[in-house]
């Protein structure tokens, strides 16, 4: 099993407020990180998926990094919305092939005050 | 919509009892993974199949068991089920086996709940 933590836990902030979130994990090893947005009552989607050391990746007002050596990636919301609600998950793919599984964090959840 | 179909979205049943739950993938995808996500816990992964064949078991209980048909559609089986396994089960697909730079598309999920 390997340890994907995720911070904050959840969070609250207002709506234009820039945010930002962290995911933590042991850099042996790392292949792949993936940002997937999870809505209550919906499946989680894909945002990004990360590879290289220094990796940043933007998808509209959300964008990412990516640090392999010392084992994080931030997730950053610029100017937070309503819509932007939802539960953020991270996983992680080890290399060598540890069985083809994605570890995933238990997400950060973010609450937009309108 | 993800294009990737479960069913049934909702089952409740009672301990000791059989279920099958079904997954169709994205039309070209050959890997399918299972995952249960209980009450404040994350996402477990269970077992990936891909075209047909295991390729990786997770924290799988041996009352569980999976196969992927020629038609890519999966099946989870739990059987002898308990008051614990009520969860949420998602299936995702994605295009390969490997190496993880694939996304996962998510099915909407399948909660069971046992009484």
């Amino acid at each position: 099993i390997l340890n994907v933590e995720q911070s904050p836990q959840s969070l609250h902030v207002q709506e234009g407020d820039s945010t930002n979130f962290t995911c933590s994990f042991p850099s042996s090893n790392f292949y792949a990180l993936h940002w997937y947005r999870w809505e209550t009552a919906k499946s989680p989607e894909a945002l990004f998926v990360m590879t290289l050391n220094g990796d940043e990746k933007k998808k509209g007002r959300i964008s990412a990094t990516l640090n392999t050596k010392e084992g994080y990636s931030y997730l950053y919301i610029k100017g937070s919305q309503p819509e932007d609600s939802a539960t953020y998950l991270c996983a992680i793919y080890r290399f060598p092939n540890t069985g083809n599984q994605f570890y995933f964090g238990t997400g950060t959840s973010l609450t937009v005050i309108p | 919509d993800s294009g990737v179909t479960q069913t049934p979205k909702h089952l409740i049943t009672a301990t000791g009892q059989r279920v099958t739950l079904r997954c169709s993938p994205r039309s070209g995808d050959l890997s399918v993974y299972w995952y249960q996500q209980s009450l404040d816990q994350g996402l477990q992964f269970l077992i990936q199949y891909y075209n047909g064949e295991e390729r990786a078991k997770g924290n799988i209980l041996e009352r569980f068991s999976a196969q992927q048909f020629p038609d890519l559609h999966s099946e989870l089986n739990l059987s002898s089920l308990e008051l614990g396994d009520s969860a949420l089960y998602f299936c995702a697909s994605s295009v390969a086996g490997g190496p993880g730079t694939g996304e996962l598309f998510f099915g909407e999920g399948s909660r069971l709940t046992v009484l």
